[in-house]
């Protein structure tokens, strides 16, 4: 079955160390996209991408970093530089100009101690 | 984009319907209205969407105004696990920026 995998579903890291996690889609879709949720909030855009080799900042793309060497596959890495680090965060994919909107991931809860 | 008001909460009783209000009064003429839900810890799931006509598929009915300043979704027969936070989202259909602002949503609670 097509879908967006993210790994693992939680994680725990150390203050000050860099974290990155996973995002993978088999669905072919072009774009994709990092989301952070806090509690009790909506989901704020980290970065997209449109196209392979290609990516842009969102709403709070301070202290995060990506990638996009392949189609299928949008890593998202927290830096040390992000102050609040600790959230869900959602990772999605998208084909331009399609109906049916977005597919997410399950997400990844990470929390720093 | 443009933005959308909602109820913070609603309380549904199971087996009946759950009607979901949601205001855009700043809609724009190409923008479609989407309605996304997110059950605890998953990621959202699509529901419905539309622009101008009601719309209905297998999983609930969406309803906007003629003017097209606000829509309901409607669940029909409310289940236990429908129990979630409800999205309602304005956007350009051909936007690729990834901009869904989800807002905060509705928490539906569905009561047996």
């Amino acid at each position: 079955d097509g879908g967006i995998t993210q790994s693992p579903k939680y994680l725990f890291r150390k203050e000050g160390q860099n974290v990155t996690l996973s995002c993978e889609q088999n669905l072919n879709h072009d774009a994709m996209y990092w989301y952070r949720q806090d509690p009790g909030q909506g989901l704020r855009l980290i970065y997209y991408s449109q196209i392979v080799n290609d990516f842009q900042k969102g709403d709070i793309a301070e202290g995060y970093s990506v990638s996009r060497e392949k189609k299928e596959s949008f890593p998202l890495t927290v830096t040390s530089a992000q102050k609040n680090p600790t959230a869900f965060y959602l990772c999605a994919s998208s084909i331009p100009d399609r109906v049916l909107g977005y597919t997410f991931g399950s997400g990844t809860r990470l929390t720093v101690v | 984009d443009a933005k959308t008001t909602q109820p913070p909460s609603m309380d549904c009783a199971e087996g009946r319907a759950a009607n979901l209000p949601c205001n855009h009064s700043t809609i724009s003429g190409n923008e479609y209205v989407y309605w996304y839900r997110q059950i605890h810890s998953q990621g959202p799931q699509y529901i419905i969407h539309g622009l101008k006509n009601n719309e209905t598929n297998e999983m609930a009915s969406l309803i906007i105004t003629e003017d097209r300043k606000s829509s309901t979704l409607i669940l029909p027969h409310a289940t236990l696990r429908d129990t979630a936070v409800y999205y309602c989202i304005v956007r350009v259909r051909s936007s690729n920026t990834g901009k869904l602002i989800f807002g905060q949503g509705t928490t539906l609670q569905v009561k047996p």
